[in-house]
């Protein structure tokens, strides 16, 4: 299994206070993710790095914003939680993206939002 | 635009019936790579498998097998005798080489829940 924790697991907040989740990696891998899986949505992008401080956007990235300032390490931050961020988010690594050398992305465990 | 289609949302079959889960793609590029990928209950992702657009060659894996069909866009996943332990969600997902539009990330189908009763 690749090396990838998240925290925390599990969050319980209120709207307008700032969140940020953690995503830890011991595959020294290039690129990290960050997505969200919500019913009905399957995995959606938000934000993603390919190296340190190199950050873009993904498909669902308004009220994100990452930081990456060690390989190992790439945090999501919801400035002011709402409640449509109520989510499963999940962190991911490869070591080129995967449409370049068909490199496969591996999972972090997820974490569980909740935002009252 | 790259997109990738999974329209069973549900499926329910009984042990030991073989099910086939679909996947469609649209990418206009000749070069990309599609992915299965398998949430269980406990909620994490497994890779299940990587193939790239130049290998057509169908894949099988014990009960588990690929057909890809560059034809008709599509790649899908078949259990064959299935199990319990095979109840999940799968998800299908494309990544294309040439940056077009989705820098080489993943995008992912909404995915299948199958659940297989004893």
């Amino acid at each position: 299994d690749a090396g990838i924790t998240q925290s925390p697991r599990h969050k319980v907040t209120e709207t307008g206070t700032p969140v940020t989740l953690r995503c830890h990696q011991t595959e020294n891998h290039r690129y990290m993710y960050w997505y969200r899986q919500d019913p009905g949505h399957g995995l959606r992008l938000i934000h993603y790095s390919y190296g340190v401080k190199d950050t873009d956007k993904g498909e669902v990235s308004d009220g994100y914003s990452v930081s990456r300032s060690k390989t190992e390490d790439f945090l999501l931050t919801l400035e002011s939680a709402t409640s449509s961020q109520t989510s499963v988010y999940f962190c991911a690594i490869s070591e080129s993206p995967p449409g370049l050398w068909g490199d496969t992305q591996y999972f972090g465990p997820g974490t569980r939002l909740t935002v009252l | 635009a790259q997109k990738v289609t999974q329209a069973q949302t549900e499926i329910s079959v009984v042990e030991k019936e073989d099910v086939t889960l679909d996947c469609v793609y649209e990418t206009r590029d000749t070069t990309y790579y599609l992915f299965w990928y398998k949430q269980p209950p406990s909620g994490e992702l497994v890779f299940l498998i990587r193939r790239n657009s130049f290998d057509e060659q169908n894949e099988i894996s014990g009960r588990y097998s690929w057909n890809f069909q560059k034809s008709t866009s599509s790649f899908n996943f078949t259990i064959t005798a299935s199990q319990v332990v095979d109840s999940a969600v799968y998800f299908c997902a494309l990544s294309e080489a040439n940056y077009g539009g989705s820098q080489g990330n993943l995008i992912f189908g909404k995915g299948t829940k199958l659940s297989v009763k004893p």
